[in-house]
């Protein structure tokens, strides 16, 4: 079974420009959540979605946003970018409803490494 | 809110030598422990969990056992190799509206041959 993929693996990008970042789960798998990974603040959770509906967020600015598909694929955007978005975004995908009464193991993808100049 | 608090590396060992990375703790409730490892270029893979106090959660040779009187949840080996060079994070799931987990900065491990 392929594992979790994200797309693009790399990106550079300059200040006051936007991205957007792609994260297809492992087949099967409803639940998407992504983080924010970075070695001032570790790993920092961004959302959380579940059959198309943002189920939580994390306290990041409205820059960032996400949405999820009918195919579970999820994409995170982040408008005018900012020196201090450079970090390795990491998107996890489980099975189950995830929210707080249903815990499914996460799979984590290899990450997309966004560098703001 | 919740917290996780790891020692800071890197841990550096000579093969075979025996790891302790410290995790302690800061949740209300009844939270679940896991530890979670990177290893280079990769995302975390889960390595091990404990659900409940004293429970034992072990993996490759890893251990780690849920301390509820200390708040603790320390990751063991008793030989490492070269193999498990990565970078291993603590991290806890509380109970109801803490669910999202909550995650250490993330200990370095460099093992020498």
């Amino acid at each position: 079974k392929a594992g979790v993929t994200q797309t693009p693996r790399y990106l550079i990008k300059t200040r006051g420009q936007q991205v957007t970042l792609s994260c297809s789960p492992i087949s099967g798998h409803r639940s998407v959540s992504w983080y924010q990974q970075t070695p001032g603040q570790g790993l920092q959770f961004l959302f959380e979605y579940f059959s198309e509906t943002q189920r939580n967020k994390g306290n990041f600015p409205g820059r960032f946003s996400g949405r999820q598909f009918s195919n579970s694929r999820s994409e995170m955007n982040v408008s005018t970018l900012e020196l201090g978005d450079s970090a390795l975004y990491l998107c996890a995908s489980s099975s189950g409803s995830g929210g707080p009464y249903s815990y499914n193991e996460q799979f984590f993808g290899p990450g997309t490494r966004l560098t703001v100049l | 809110g919740n917290s996780v608090t790891q020692m800071e590396g890197p841990v550096t060992l000579s093969e075979e030598a025996f790891l302790t990375i410290n995790c302690t703790y800061t949740a209300t409730g009844y939270p679940s422990l896991f530890w979670y490892v990177q290893y280079p270029g990769e995302g975390l893979q889960l390595l091990l969990k404990a659900t409940k106090a004293d429970d034992k959660g072990s993996n490759k040779g890893f251990e780690a056992t849920y301390r509820k009187e200390t708040t603790s949840f320390h990751l063991e080996k008793g030989s490492v190799q070269v193999s498990d060079s990565a970078v291993y994070f603590c991290a806890l799931r509380g109970s109801g509206g803490s669910y999202i987990p909550t995650f250490g900065r993330g200990t370095s491990l460099i093992v020498h041959p």
